[in-house]
């Protein structure tokens, strides 16, 4: 699976809107793009994922570039709950395993 | 979301004993699932692929007469830590394949502390 970049960690204060990006610029056109977060002591949480056009959940919204050489995560009103890792995974379509980076560690300030 | 259960939270146990745990897919069928290792303030490391009804994939470095892994329904993994040792110390997760959306997605149980005396 292609490498992701990701800042070590974001702050945001709660209410706020809050974009975690996500550098990939070696995906190839068949690898879809996974986030999960994994709040302390928990097994992560699938979040949303992408191919090419921008998709929303009840989570987060997931805005990809044109050139799909980065996407966005975007939490649009952080919680204190939201305060979490937040992975950014590439993975193909026929693919098996999830190869986790260091993710970004989000603090949410009340 | 799908939901995938770990069994138990967390164990104590002594140096040179075996420890079991269970990773089970609570309402959907898993075919594949997968057993990962984070070190505090690390990030997860698979250890090992498990298919139902077949042998568990290691990953290189992972001994597999150590982390005995069988997957022998699909809604059922588990992972035997032998002879554990304090070094076997950390937070052991399993996920499961749901091979039912496109593309596949993968749901993580909510982890395992070990810790060997």
């Amino acid at each position: 699976d292609a490498k992701t970049t990701q800042p070590n960690s974001m702050e945001s204060n709660e209410e706020e809107p809050v974009h975690l990006p996500c550098n990939h610029s070696t995906i190839s056109g068949t690898d879809y793009i996974h986030w999960y977060r994994q709040l302390p002591s928990q097994g992560p949480e699938y979040v949303i994922h992408g191919l090419t056009s921008n998709v929303n959940n009840r989570m987060a919204s997931l805005a990809i570039a044109e050139d799909r050489k980065s996407s966005t995560l975007i939490l649009h009103r952080a919680t204190l709950r939201d305060a979490a890792v937040y992975y950014c995974i590439l993975r193909d379509h026929a693919g098996n395993m999830l190869t986790f980076g260091g993710g970004t560690r989000l603090m949410v300030k009340p | 979301g799908a939901v995938v259960s770990q069994h138990p939270s967390w164990v104590i146990c002594k140096s040179g004993t075996s420890v079991k745990i269970e990773c089970r897919s609570l309402d959907f069928q898993a075919t594949t699932m997968f057993w990962y290792r984070q070190f505090p303030k690390q990030s997860l490391m698979l250890m090992a692929t498990s298919n139902e009804g077949s042998k568990a994939t290691y990953e290189q470095g992972v001994e597999k007469d150590k982390f005995l892994i069988n997957h022998a329904s699909l809604t059922l993994s588990t992972l035997t830590v032998t002879s554990a040792h304090p070094e076997d110390s950390s937070f052991y997760i399993c996920s499961a394949r749901d091979i039912t959306g496109a593309p596949d997605t993968q749901y993580f149980g909510p982890g395992t502390r070990l810790t060997v005396l």
